[in-house]
C-alpha cells in the first residue's frame, strides 16, 4: 500500500521567516495531495491541496509544489506568523475510485515572536 | 459548504462496555465514508471505509469484530467499539468524499477516554 513520509517532525521558525516542509510518497497512482493544518482536539483543516496535472500551486502566503517524478511534494509557508503554529500533515489519495487518504506522519509548526 | 457532524464530541466509559460513534453528512448524501484513528501526538491512520449497503472494508491490522461498522443510510454511518479497554482511549475521525472544493470533509472528532 502507499506509504507516505513527512518531514521534519518538528519545525521552529521565526515569525516572518518561511518554513518548509517535505512528504515523500511511493504509490504512483496517487494524484491527489492535499495538506491539512490541525490544531489540538480539531479536526484537520484543508489548507491547500494540489493534483497531479501541476507542479506548483500557490495560495496567498501558502504553496505548494510537486515532483510526481520522484515522488515527493512540499508545503512552503512565507512571512510566518504565530497563528501558523500547528500541527501541519500531508496525505496523498486518488481523485477516483476509494479517494481514501493516506497521511503523513505530521510536522508540529512553531512560529517563535 | 459540506458539513460532517459527529456524535458524541466525547465520551468516558468503563471497560468492558461498548460504545457507538455516528456519522452524519448533513446536507449531503455519503455511499462512502472513511473512519480514521488518531493517537496523541500521532497522524491520522485510516481504520476502515464504510460503504453504504455493503460491508466495510477494513485496514490492514484493524480488528473488524471489534470496530463494527453500519452504513444504514446515506447520510450515516456508525462505528461501534465493542468491549472497549483503556488501550482503544483516542481520537476518532469520519470523513465522507468532497466534490470538486475539497476532496474529504471531516467530522469535528470524538475523543473516547475508557477508564
Amino acid at each position: 500500500g502507499e506509504n507516505v513520509e513527512q518531514h521534519p517532525s518538528t519545525l521552529s521558525v521565526q515569525e516572518g521567516d518561511s518554513a518548509v516542509i517535505k512528504c515523500t510518497y511511493s504509490d504512483s497512482a496517487s494524484n491527489y495531495f492535499p495538506w491539512y493544518k490541525q490544531e489540538l482536539g480539531k479536526r484537520p483543516q484543508l489548507i491547500i491541496d494540489i493534483r497531479s496535472n501541476v507542479g506548483e500551486k500557490k495560495d496567498q502566503r501558502i504553496a505548494v509544489t510537486l515532483n510526481k517524478t520522484a515522488k515527493h511534494f512540499s508545503l512552503h509557508i512565507t512571512e510566518t506568523q504565530p497563528e501558523d503554529s500547528a500541527v501541519y500533515f500531508c496525505a496523498t489519495g486518488a481523485i477516483q475510485g476509494a479517494q481514501k487518504l493516506v497521511f503523513g506522519q505530521g510536522t508540529r509548526l512553531t512560529i517563535n515572536p | 459548504g459540506a458539513v460532517v457532524s459527529q456524535h458524541p464530541s466525547w465520551v468516558i466509559c468503563k471497560s468492558g462496555t461498548s460504545v457507538k460513534i455516528e456519522c452524519r453528512s448533513l446536507d449531503f448524501q455519503a455511499t462512502t465514508m472513511f473512519w480514521y484513528r488518531q493517537f496523541p501526538k500521532q497522524s491520522l491512520m485510516l481504520m476502515a471505509t464504510s460503504n453504504e449497503g455493503s460491508k466495510a472494508t477494513y485496514e490492514q491490522g484493524v480488528e473488524k469484530d471489534k470496530f463494527l461498522i453500519n452504513h444504514a443510510s446515506l447520510t450515516l454511518s456508525t462505528l461501534t467499539v465493542t468491549s472497549a479497554h483503556p488501550e482503544d482511549s483516542s481520537f476518532y475521525i469520519c470523513s465522507a468524499p468532497g466534490g470538486a472544493r475539497e476532496a474529504q470533509y471531516f467530522g469535528p472528532g470524538t475523543r473516547l477516554l475508557v477508564l
